[in-house]
Order: structure tokens, then sequence, then C-alpha cells
């Protein structure tokens, strides 16, 4: 069973902050790692994407991913309230099956 | 930017009934997925769709459920005899070639069962 932990949270940051957030998966052969962003009520949205060790950079967000420590985090830097959402992180195995594992989200709260 | 497009946005039917929920994937995309979203709990894979035939599908996706591609646009997920755990959000999502590629979602389908 592949699994891909996520603290339920709520993570609380002050605006302008960095909030950090952290996924942890059991599948070592995991190849692919999405962070999607969810508004209650609403579906989820991609924020980035991340297939190799090391930092990725877009905007506010980076994704880092060491894969022998089988983790991948979300760093928002200037955090906003319109950034107050549940994020998802997703995982894809190799070979075989395309579909994705999803964790249950980390609800982050940004507040004024 | 293109996007996956589902309809209705919400959907109230009695208990015993049928629903179909419809999706139009983005349009050079060719893996199909149909999700559901149980309030206040994870996203929950339904099934894959590629090349006109069911590609994967979870334990969830029983008799009760079908998936149809009846045109080059159109991807559809048929409920029978609906069943009050059965609402939930249904969410379509299209990946343009798939392997590491991400998905992209719809707006989804609230679906209530009275």
């Amino acid at each position: 069973q592949k699994e891909v932990e996520q603290n339920s949270g709520p993570l609380s940051v002050p605006e302008g902050a960095i909030a950090s957030l952290n996924c942890t998966y059991s599948d070592r052969g995991s190849q692919s790692f999405f962070w999607y962003r969810q508004y209650s009520g609403k579906s989820p949205e991609l924020i980035m994407f991340i297939y190799s060790n090391g930092d990725k950079e877009d905007g506010r967000f980076t994704a880092q991913l060491n894969k022998a420590s089988q983790y991948v985090s979300l760093l928002i830097r200037d955090s906003q309230p319109s950034d107050s959402a549940t994020y998802l992180c997703a995982v894809k195995a190799s070979g075989g099956s395309y579909i994705p594992t999803f964790g249950r989200g980390t609800s982050l709260i940004v507040h004024p | 930017e293109p996007e996956v497009t589902q309809t209705p946005s919400h959907q109230v039917t009695q208990m015993g009934q049928e629903v179909i929920l419809r999706c139009v994937p983005i349009s050079n995309h060719l893996y199909f997925y149909w999700y559901r979203q149980i309030l206040g709990q994870k996203v929950e894979f339904l099934v894959s769709f590629y090349n006109n035939e069911i590609s994967e599908k979870s334990e969830i996706f029983d008799d009760q459920f079908s998936v149809e591609r009846p045109d080059g646009s159109n991807f559809t997920l048929k409920i029978r005899s609906t069943k009050l755990e059965d609402s939930a959000m249904y969410f379509c999502a299209s990946e343009r070639t798939g392997g590491n590629q991400p998905q992209h979602f719809g707006d989804g389908t609230r679906l209530s069962i009275l």
C-alpha cells in the first residue's frame, strides 16, 4: 500500500512569513511529485511539480525533494492571506501505474 | 490557458436514481481520470481512461460505475442506483501524455444524494 503522509495542520503563519509544508511517502520507487492547492469547496489546482533531488523555484514557491529520505516539501515565501488553503501532496511511482497517490493535505492559515 | 470543464457544478438526486457527470478534458490530452472526494477526506482515485478504454480502476469503481467517451470531446461518469454514501465532489482530470506528467483538474461536480 503506497502511503503519502502530511500533517493535517492547521499550520498558522503571519503574513509575510515563510510557510513550510512537508510530505513523506512510502514507495521508494516514486518518481514524480506534485503540489496542489485546494481552496474549500474547490478543485485541486496544480502549483508545482518536481522530479529530481534538490530545489525547484517558481515565484514565491519552492519545492524541495529528497528521495533518500523520502520527503518532499513546499516553501511559500512572503505568505499572503490568499495563500490560506489546503495543500495536497501527490506522488507517482515509476513504471506501470500512472495514478498518483494523494496525501490528506495540510491546512495553511496565513493571518494578517 | 486550456481548462478541464465539468458539468453540472451541482447535482441533487434521489437515492436509487442514475446520474451522469460530464467532463470535457483539455483538447490535446490523452489520459483522463475520475476522482472522488468525500467532504473532509482525501482525493480518491476512481478510474483512468486511455485510448478509449479503462486503463486502471480502484476498488471503489465497482459495477455501479461506468465511464464512456461518447465522442471526441466528452468523458462521462455514470453512477447507477445511487446511494447516500455516493455524496461527494467528483473531479475529472486530464493529462497530456501520462507517465510523469501532472494532472489538471476540472472544477468538480458536487453530487448530493437525498
